[in-house]
């Protein structure tokens, strides 16, 4: 069964640099697709970006292109979301997901990875 | 990028009411169509896909169905554990997308 387990929820200040991670305890990293997913406060739901931790093929949404960077580390089966210079508007919840086997639709979520950015 | 519109945001039903979501695409999506659950704190969790293939262990009173741009998410005798917000997702083209949401609320 594949878990996702995300990193703690974070607080930080604008300007600062973050990183935070999504350990696939599943068999099959190497093979799956990983998706981040924004929910801003009170907000929908917004896809961010996908890696293939196979080969680390990534693509990005257009919104997001830019403005962060997914990464893998297939030794430790964790994918990683990261901003080099957080923003207020960056205050959201981030989760990662896999996408199914066979189509882009999301099988399994993490629990969920709390950042705010405030002065 | 593909428009996904959900209706209505905001619904107040009762225990044991047949619930209706509708979902539009703004361009024909065929039938590359998820529905999630998500409850208040916790992460989405996979209702239905490819418009009405309900995902193993979801009850049946659960169903999905459409196909084009206009699709719907039925809830045939809402339940106490059904109180939670819904969200349709296409996945027919890059950027994937999703509405923005329907919560269901008690009334």
């Amino acid at each position: 069964e594949v878990q996702l387990v995300q990193s703690g929820a974070e607080v930080k200040k604008p300007g600062e640099s973050l990183k935070i991670s999504c350990k696939d305890s599943g068999y099959s990293f190497t093979s799956d697709w990983i998706a981040w997913v924004r929910q801003m406060p009170g907000k929908g739901l917004e896809w961010m970006g996908i890696i293939y931790p196979g080969d680390s093929d990534t693509r990005y949404s257009p919104s997001f292109q830019g403005q962060v960077t997914i990464s893998a580390d297939k030794s430790i089966t964790t994918a990683y979301l990261q901003w080099s210079s957080l923003k207020a508007s960056d205050t959201a919840m981030y989760y990662c997901a896999r996408r199914s086997p066979t189509w882009e639709f999301f099988d399994s979520w993490g629990q969920g990875t709390l950042v705010i950015v405030s002065s | 990028d593909i428009q996904m519109t959900q209706a209505p945001s905001t619904l107040s039903a009762s225990v044991g009411d047949r619930v209706t979501i509708t979902c539009r695409a703004s361009q024909s999506i065929s039938a590359w169509l998820a529905w999630y659950q998500q409850k208040p704190g916790k992460a989405p969790n996979l209702l239905i896909y490819k418009a009405s293939t309900l995902e193993s262990g979801v009850p049946s009173r659960f169903s999905g169905s459409g196909s084009g741009t206009e699709f719907t998410l039925t809830i045939s005798s809402l339940q106490p554990d059904d109180f939670a917000s819904y969200y349709c997702q296409q996945y027919t083209s890059n950027p994937l997308t999703f509405g923005g949401g329907t919560k269901v609320e008690i009334k």
